[in-house]
């Protein structure tokens, strides 16, 4: 099965600088690419995803990155904010997010004022 | 649109008892629905894939004698924890899908304890 790996773990960044997290997939036929924000205690909340017919995909602030051969795809947080910090999970999917998603580690960000 | 809830939002149960956790898309049918487990500081891990109608889908290890999931209609799937023991203590999210979409949509999750 899929095998989602993301790194760091950790990440600690000054508010206004910025962030990336990575990630790695196994299944070479996964082809839905979401990420998800988790403040502590609430829902993981959609913040971007991205398709494998895509290489780059941007929204305001958020952009990622995928990059097939290498099956790794990459998380842009640009001028960083204290509301920014959470956790993020990045996942990975063959066919749509109504197949069965397969999730990684998650990172947590915490930005410093 | 695309509201996710989840009932109850917490329990304590002794151990040994059963527990029913509902799973409702308020404003969309959601074709499959999906419930998850997530431990402290870790990822979601998918326990089952429930497609209204039909047999729920679990992964690997989970028992499904334990975890008895029915998605009777297309707005509401349920999880029993059956015979429930302290290390089934966890938070439990939902998730759900409309039909033809692609993004999965969470609910705000249970807080499970056993004790």
């Amino acid at each position: 099965g899929e095998n989602v790996e993301q790194h760091p773990s950790t990440l600690s960044v000054q508010e206004g600088d910025s962030a990336v997290i990575k990630c790695t997939y196994s299944d070479s036929a996964s082809n839905y690419f979401p990420w998800y924000k988790q403040e502590l205690g609430k829902r993981p909340q959609l913040i971007i995803d991205i398709r494998s017919n895509v290489g780059e995909k941007k929204d305001q602030r958020i952009a990622v990155t995928l990059n097939k051969t290498a099956k790794h795809f990459s998380l842009h947080i640009t001028e960083t904010q204290p509301e920014d910090s959470a956790v993020y999970f990045c996942a990975a999917s063959v066919g749509g997010g109504y197949q069965k998603v397969t999730f990684g580690i998650g990172t947590k960000l915490q930005v410093i004022p | 649109g695309a509201v996710v809830s989840q009932h109850p939002s917490w329990v304590i149960c002794k151990s040994g008892t059963s527990v029913k956790i509902e799973c409702r898309s308020l404003d969309f049918q959601a074709t499959t629905m999906f419930w998850y487990r997530q431990f402290p500081k870790q990822s979601l891990m998918l326990m089952a894939t429930s497609n209204e109608g039909s047999k729920a889908t679990y992964e690997q290890g989970v028992e499904k004698d334990k975890f008895l999931i029915n998605h009777a209609s297309l707005t509401l799937s349920t999880l029993t924890v059956t015979s429930a023991h302290p290390e089934d203590s966890s938070f439990y999210i939902c998730s759900a899908t409309r039909w033809g979409g692609e993004t999965q949509y969470f609910g705000p999750g249970t807080r499970l304890l056993v004790l």
